[in-house]
């Protein structure tokens, strides 16, 4: 069984940058793009995006494009997000999710997605 | 402001059923499969439900999911106190092309 193993707890200046690691232990995720979710302190999940470790292709939420980047090293099965120009505002929990994803059968457009297998958690903290 | 809307609370007795409700459009749900989570403080979101209606092995039977149209609903029945936890249903949002979250509901079990 795949288990998502996160990097640690990170303290950030305003300003810098911050990359937060996962690792697929237990198996790969060669199958599967990986996700990324933060909660910030007394709000709900927010769905940053993902990418497909494959293809390198990633997708983005609008609110963190041109400020986050998602890579992926299919030989280590690790997936990394790194987030750039941070504010008080991105002081999170961020965490990694597989994703199962793809077209639905017998429609033209329909899509399904969801995170299956969950990492830990990283809490990042902007600070000065 | 999420792209799907939950209700922010929903309470019920220990046994009861409950409902949680999700909102969207034709963009997200309207078009995509629905699934839900269930999260604890300070641990890792849990999958509950997806495509809809199917859960995942260990998940028990008291969780179900539904959709129609542009809504769908998390019900739970026998509820239990470690039931207490937030909600959350997801999708994917075809126009802005990445997964979304609806504001989460909190479950108090009293």
């Amino acid at each position: 069984q795949v288990q998502l193993v996160q990097s640690g707890a990170e303290v950030s200046r305003p300003g810098s940058s911050v990359k937060v690691s996962c690792k697929a232990s237990g198996g790969t995720f060669s199958n599967y793009a990986i996700g990324w979710v933060r909660q910030a302190p007394g709000q709900g999940l927010e769905c940053m995006g993902g990418i497909n470790p494959i293809s390198g292709i990633p997708h983005y939420a609008q609110k963190f494009l041109g400020r986050v980047t998602f890579t992926a090293d299919e030989w280590t099965s690790t997936a990394y997000m790194e987030l750039r120009s941070l504010t008080s505002e991105d002081t999170a929990v961020y965490f990694c999710a597989r994703i199962q994803d793809g077209e639905i059968r017998g429609t033209l457009y329909g899509y399904y997605y969801y995170m299956d297998v969950w990492g830990k958690g990283t809490t990042v903290t902007v600070s000065s | 402001q999420s792209v799907l809307t939950q209700p922010p609370s929903v309470s019920a007795a220990p046994g009861q059923r409950v409902t949680i409700s999700c909102s969207g459009d034709s963009s997200n749900i309207g078009n995509n499969h629905v699934s839900w989570y269930q999260h604890l403080p300070g641990t890792a979101p849990k999958l509950l439900i997806y495509d809809n209606n199917k859960r995942p092995s260990g998940i028990p039977d008291r969780f179900s999911g539904s959709k129609s149209g542009t809504s769908a609903t998390l019900g739970i029945t026998g509820l239990q106190t470690g039931d207490e936890a937030d909600y959350y249903c997801g999708t994917w949002d075809s126009s802005l092309s990445v997964g979304v979250f609806g504001g989460g509901t909190k479950l108090t079990v009293i």
